[in-house]
């Protein structure tokens, strides 16, 4: 079946550093693919996401390249905030983009950012 | 945007209760709504898929006596954990979808515990 592999944190890093956070899958097919942050308290947020291979999500300076060769999704940011600090969740759908067809998670990754 | 609501946020019963968990869409129809639940540093598992007006789907091991989902309206699930057990708390998560292509929304989670 379909699974995300992904990271396991926690992951510290100093504000203004280089975050990369690596998401790797295993589906048939071309699923869509999903960075979702969930920040303390609060429920999962769409990050972004990508659709087909060699697409880029992007969002708030993240950035995700849906890369079929290597079935992976590797989440990225230049400089990260302390505002980042928060859980990555790295998915995927085998719907048409939306999550309409139920998402497989992977584990989450802690991402802490200190000052 | 579209929201999705989760009520309640945090729920503590006693071993043998049931305690019923309802999670509404507040701007958009949901024609799907799935309840997921999240284990510490483990991903979010989905538990089932429930369209408005049928029978939820249960994902394999799921006891679907044990955790009643009823989607009885576009705009409302309710996730039941009856006969709770201390193994049963958790953290339940649903999302609703308006539809195919459609981004899935979170509600913020309920942490049960079951004393």
């Amino acid at each position: 079946g379909d699974s995300v592999t992904q990271m396991e944190g926690p992951v510290t890093l100093s504000e203004e550093a280089f975050l990369t956070i690596n998401c790797t899958y295993t589906a048939t097919g071309y699923p869509s693919l999903f960075w979702y942050v969930q920040y303390p308290g609060e429920g999962l947020q769409l990050l972004l996401k990508a659709t087909k291979a060699d697409d880029k999500g992007s969002n708030k300076g993240f950035e995700a390249t849906y890369r079929k060769e290597t079935t992976s999704f590797h989440l990225e940011k230049g400089s990260v905030q302390v505002s980042d600090s928060a859980v990555y969740f790295c998915a995927l759908s085998r719907g048409s983009g939306g999550g309409a067809d139920g998402l497989t998670f992977g584990k989450g990754t802690h991402l802490i950012i200190q000052p | 945007g579209a929201v999705v609501s989760q009520h309640p946020s945090r729920v503590i019963c006693k071993s043998g209760t049931s305690v019923k968990i309802e999670c509404r869409s507040l701007d958009f129809q949901a024609t799907t709504m799935f309840w997921y639940r999240q284990f510490p540093k483990k991903s979010l598992m989905l538990m089932a898929t429930s369209n408005e007006g049928s029978k939820a789907t249960y994902e394999q091991g799921v006891e679907k006596d044990k955790f009643l989902i009823n989607h009885a309206s576009l705009t409302l699930s309710t996730l039941t954990v009856t006969s709770a057990h201390p193994e049963d708390s958790s953290f339940y998560i649903c999302s609703a979808v308006e539809g195919a292509g459609s981004p899935l929304h979170f509600g913020n989670g309920t942490r049960l515990t079951v004393t």
